[in-house]
């Protein structure tokens, strides 16, 4: 238990469907983030979201849509997605983003999304 | 560009020590972490190095050098719950943490 929980933990979506996934912390952290995992490839930060606003978006696709409504909660709304889109789609939090901080970011077991 | 290098795979046996190497080339470096990632589980974290020197904690030990840009995760008296993959990943000047591909590491009885 790391204090991050990710629902769903898996999802099977079709081209054309509309799902979301959910991130919530239990930790206090003011800074969350989504990142994606894929097979053989280094963990790719895709939104960063400071005191519930957005101050990271890493050229990722429209398709891809976040939302965070406190500090606690984080979405990610897709639409239209690709296979290439599937992946392990994780979520993780931290105290703060100070950049000369050694807090680690703690991550969510992720969920696991197949695009069919 | 930014890069971080660690071995793709590495093998060991139990109640062995292994050596996970790790280079980087960054815009500019705030930090170096190593994270734990038990397959089907989140990267938990290990290990923090901001200046150059060996950090220790338990069965496993972090190590940094900032003129050559590497880092290893030594780990010693391997157990087979130690088969995961490690990630090593290094914050860059403006604070965003850049990861390596990590080593999957299989520990054999």
């Amino acid at each position: 238990e790391t204090g991050v929980t990710q629902t769903p933990r898996h999802l099977v979506m079709g081209m054309t469907n509309k799902k979301s996934l959910k991130c919530e912390q239990h930790l206090g952290h003011n800074a969350m983030y989504w990142y994606k995992q894929s097979a053989k490839k280094p963990l790719e930060l895709m939104f960063v979201y400071s005191l519930e606003e957005r101050v990271e978006n890493n050229s990722v696709p429209s398709r891809f849509s976040p939302e965070c409504p406190n500090s606690s909660h984080l979405f990610l709304h897709l639409h239209t997605l690709q296979p290439e889109d599937s992946a392990l789609y994780l979520c993780a939090s931290s105290q703060d983003r100070d950049v000369y901080s050694g807090n680690t970011i703690y991550f969510g077991e992720g969920s696991w999304l197949t695009v069919v | 560009g930014q890069n971080i290098d660690q071995p793709t795979e590495m093998t060991a046996t139990e109640g062995a020590i292994v050596q996970i190497n790790c280079t980087y080339q960054t815009s500019g470096f705030n930090g170096l972490f190593w994270y734990q990632q038990h397959a089907g589980e989140a990267p938990t974290f290990l290990s923090y190095n901001v200046l150059d020197g060996l950090e220790e904690k338990g069965r496993f030990s972090s190590f940094l050098s900032r003129s050559k840009g590497y880092s290893y995760l030594l780990l010693k008296e391997l157990q087979m719950k130690d088969s995961a993959s490690y990630l090593c990943a290094v914050k860059n000047q403006g604070g965003k943490l850049i990861f390596g591909q990590g080593t999957e590491l299989s520990v054999k009885p």
